[in-house]
C-alpha cells in the first residue's frame, strides 16, 4: 500500500531546541501539506506545496517555523527554537491536483516540548 | 469567522440510530468537498467524497447544496464502530488545492 511517511513519529524536546520534522509522500503525488492538530484548534493548515514550490504558508509563524521540499521525495518542517506551545501532532498529507483532490495522511509526528 | 464551521458535538446516540450533521464553508468559490473520519490518536481518513447530485456508500449519504454553502452527512443505522471525529473538508484553487479542515463533529455511538 502507498502510503505517506513521517519521522519521527514522536519527539520530546526540551525548550529553545530545533525539531526536524520529515514527510515522504506518496509517489507520484505533487501536492504536499502540513497540518498542526492540537485539542484546542483542530487541524490547522501550516503550509502546502505543488510540485514543490509553497503556495501557501500564511497558516505558518513565521519567526520560528519554516518549510521546505528539497526534492520530490522529501518535504522538511522545522521548527527552531521550539516552545512548549508548539507541542501538538504535526501532520503531512500529499495527493494528486486533478484526482479530485483527494489527500491522504501520514501517521502524525507527536512533539512534546517541556 | 472559520472558513469551515462544524458544531463540534458530542454527538451521544444509541446503535441503530440515525444522526446528521451539518458544515458549513465560507469561501463560495470551493471546489471539492469532503468528509474525513479521524479515530482517537491516528490519522484522518477520507470517509467520502460530496457532490451536489448526493452521494451514497452504504450507510452513508452525503450532500452539498452550493446555493447555502452547506455540506452534510447522514448515518443511518449507527454502529459502535462508528464512534469518531467527522471532520468536514474543502478545497480552494489557489494554484494548487488549498485543503481546509473543519474542527470536526464527535461522534459516540452506545450499546
Amino acid at each position: 500500500d502507498a502510503r505517506v511517511t513521517q519521522t519521527p513519529r514522536h519527539k520530546v524536546t526540551e525548550m529553545g531546541q530545533e525539531v526536524t520534522m520529515r514527510c515522504q509522500p506518496i509517489l507520484g503525488h505533487n501536492t504536499v501539506f502540513w497540518y498542526r492538530q492540537t485539542m484546542m484548534q483542530g487541524l490547522e493548515l501550516l503550509a502546502y506545496f505543488r510540485n514543490r514550490a509553497p503556495l501557501d504558508d500564511s497558516g505558518m509563524p513565521k519567526d520560528r517555523f519554516s518549510a521546505e521540499m528539497p526534492d520530490a521525495t522529501l518535504a522538511t518542517l522545522k521548527i527552531q527554537p521550539s516552545e512548549p506551545r508548539d507541542s501538538a501532532v504535526y501532520f503531512c498529507a500529499s495527493g494528486f491536483s486533478g484526482t479530485g483532490n483527494t489527500i491522504y495522511f501520514g501517521e502524525g509526528s507527536w512533539l512534546t516540548v517541556v | 469567522r472559520k472558513e469551515v464551521e462544524q458544531d463540534p458535538g458530542p454527538f451521544n446516540v444509541p446503535e441503530g440510530a440515525t444522526v446528521a450533521f451539518n458544515c458549513t464553508y465560507s469561501n463560495s468559490a470551493s471546489q471539492s468537498f469532503f468528509w474525513y473520519r479521524q479515530d482517537c490518536r491516528k490519522e484522518p481518513k477520507l470517509l467520502m467524497s460530496v457532490y451536489s447530485s448526493g452521494n451514497e456508500d452504504g450507510r452513508f449519504t452525503a450532500q452539498l447544496n452550493r446555493a447555502s454553502q452547506y455540506i452534510s452527512l447522514l448515518i443511518r443505522d449507527s454502529k459502535l464502530s462508528d464512534s469518531a471525529t467527522y471532520l468536514c473538508v474543502v478545497t480552494v484553487n489557489t494554484g494548487g488545492f488549498k485543503t481546509i479542515f473543519g474542527a470536526g463533529t464527535r461522534l459516540f455511538v452506545k450499546a
